[in-house]
């Protein structure tokens, strides 16, 4: 079965200064990676995924993500944080079956001190 | 294009009772998928519905159903509500092979009195 580990509960980060939030996976298969933001009271909304094509993602708002398959890793960065980008953010894995069961890691908070 | 959309917003409930919650996927999508939030907690699947039917299913007992209408809509029911069924139920819409990614909608925020 497949599953993902967030390594932090929370990282506080000042605006401005880069953020790394890390993410190591496990799958039986060549899997299907994405990142995942919630804002407070909302939904999820898709930041970026890897589908097994280029290692190195690009997503939206300046977030990317690099793929390493020796390091299990798939960890989310941003050169510099901004007010905007505090929420919680989920690494997601699923298996590139006919359907698609996500599989959540345990969220990490991102706050953003000015 | 409106995207993926749930009802009610929020929803309180005592124990024992019944619940219905409703999605209409982001238009184009033909899968709906429904997750349970609990507090502080990463999403955890609950089923897929694709075609009208049942196609997969997580760790959660039969008080949990759903269905799945022609127009692709979806509803979740819980029957005999427990304590611990306070949360936010998310819904999820995509389309195509296993490599689309689902379309999330706010979610209804459920909580058992």
């Amino acid at each position: 079965a497949q599953s993902v580990t967030q390594l932090d509960s929370h990282v506080s980060v000042s605006e401005g200064t880069p953020v790394l939030l890390r993410c190591n996976y496990s799958s039986s298969y060549s899997p299907s990676l994405f990142w995942y933001v919630q804002h407070p009271n909302k939904g999820l909304q898709l930041l970026l995924k890897y589908t097994s094509a280029a290692t190195l993602v690009k997503g939206i708002n300046g977030f990317e993500a690099e793929f390493k398959k020796s390091e299990t890793s798939f960890h989310l960065t941003k050169p510099s944080a901004h007010m905007s980008d505090a929420a919680e953010y989920f690494c997601v894995v699923s298996e590139p079956t006919g359907f698609q069961k996500l599989v959540f890691g345990t969220g990490t908070r991102l706050l953003v001190s000015p | 294009d409106a995207g993926v959309t749930q009802s009610p917003t929020h929803l309180i409930k005592t124990r024992g009772q019944q619940v219905t919650l409703r999605c209409s996927p982001k238009s184009g999508h033909d899968t709906v998928s429904w997750y349970q939030q609990a507090l502080g907690q990463g999403p955890q699947f609950i089923f897929q519905y694709y075609e009208e039917e049942e196609r997969q299913r997580g760790n959660f007992p039969d008080r949990f159903s759903g269905h799945q209408f022609p127009n692709y809509s979806s509803e979740l029911n819980v029957n005999a509500l427990l304590l611990g069924d306070s949360a936010l139920y998310l819904c999820a819409s995509q389309t195509g092979g296993a490599d689309q990614p689902q379309h999330f909608g706010d979610g209804t925020r459920l909580s058992i009195l």
